[in-house]
């Protein structure tokens, strides 16, 4: 069974572009989850999606925004793109509603010069 | 903020020893899980303990929680280099039985287990 995929790998934008990262959960699963893993600061929650629905969102400005497609696969796009934007951007995913294990993909690396 | 706080910060054993790490939490909780992170790449779970568990094994890892003291520990028996990496303990608050979907990370441990 596959895992939960993202993309790009890597992903090197500079100050103020948009950039869009990618989601695949494992096959099955609805509920998708997006956490920030900066240098310094841990990892964050972003963005909880089930079923097309935002459910949940972390202490993050609104330039962070994303969407969860028919499919449950997802796409955390980051608007106007500040320095402290750099960090790895980790996708989960779950069975649904109910409390479950996550299970995270590769994550993405982005870098903001 | 971080729900979680994790000891030690850093952690240096040779192959074949016991690795024990703790996790302190602050909130009400539906489960607590513990992952492993290498090199900064993904996370991969290793086990999930929900509340009402004070125990659970997983070949040679053993975790145990204690909700009365907002705590758990992950246990790594017989250590191996490659379990060098770095652990994190994650919890799942909850609210009148609601998730909020959210998983809380310590800051984590860092193991390194010398050949």
């Amino acid at each position: 069974e596959a895992g939960v995929t993202q993309s790009p790998t890597h992903l090197i934008k500079t100050r103020g572009q948009q950039a869009t990262l990618r989601c695949s959960p494992i096959s099955g699963h609805t509920s998708v989850y997006w956490y920030q893993q900066a240098l310094g600061l841990g990892l964050q929650f972003l963005l909880w999606y089930d079923e097309g629905e935002e459910r949940n969102r972390g202490n993050f400005p609104p330039r962070f925004s994303g969407r969860q497609f028919p499919n449950y696969s997802s796409e955390l796009n980051v608007n106007a793109l500040e320095l402290e934007d750099s960090a790895l951007y980790l996708c989960a995913s779950s069975l649904g509603l109910a409390p479950d294990t996550q299970y995270f993909g590769p994550g993405t690396r982005l870098t903001v010069l | 903020s971080q729900q979680g706080e994790e000891d030690p910060q850093a952690l240096s054993i040779q192959e074949g020893e016991n690795a024990t790490m703790n996790c302190s939490y602050k909130t009400s909780i539906n489960n607590l899980q513990w992952y492993r992170q290498n090199s900064g790449r993904g996370l991969v779970h290793l086990i999930l303990i929900r509340s009402n568990e004070r125990e659970k094994h997983s070949g040679r890892l053993r975790v145990t929680l204690d909700t009365s003291k907002k705590s758990s520990s992950l246990l790594i028996t017989a250590s191996r280099a490659a379990d060098t990496a770095s652990y994190f303990c994650a919890t799942d608050a909850q609210a009148g039985g609601t998730s909020y979907g959210k998983l809380t990370f310590g800051q984590g441990t860092i193991l390194t287990v010398h050949p």
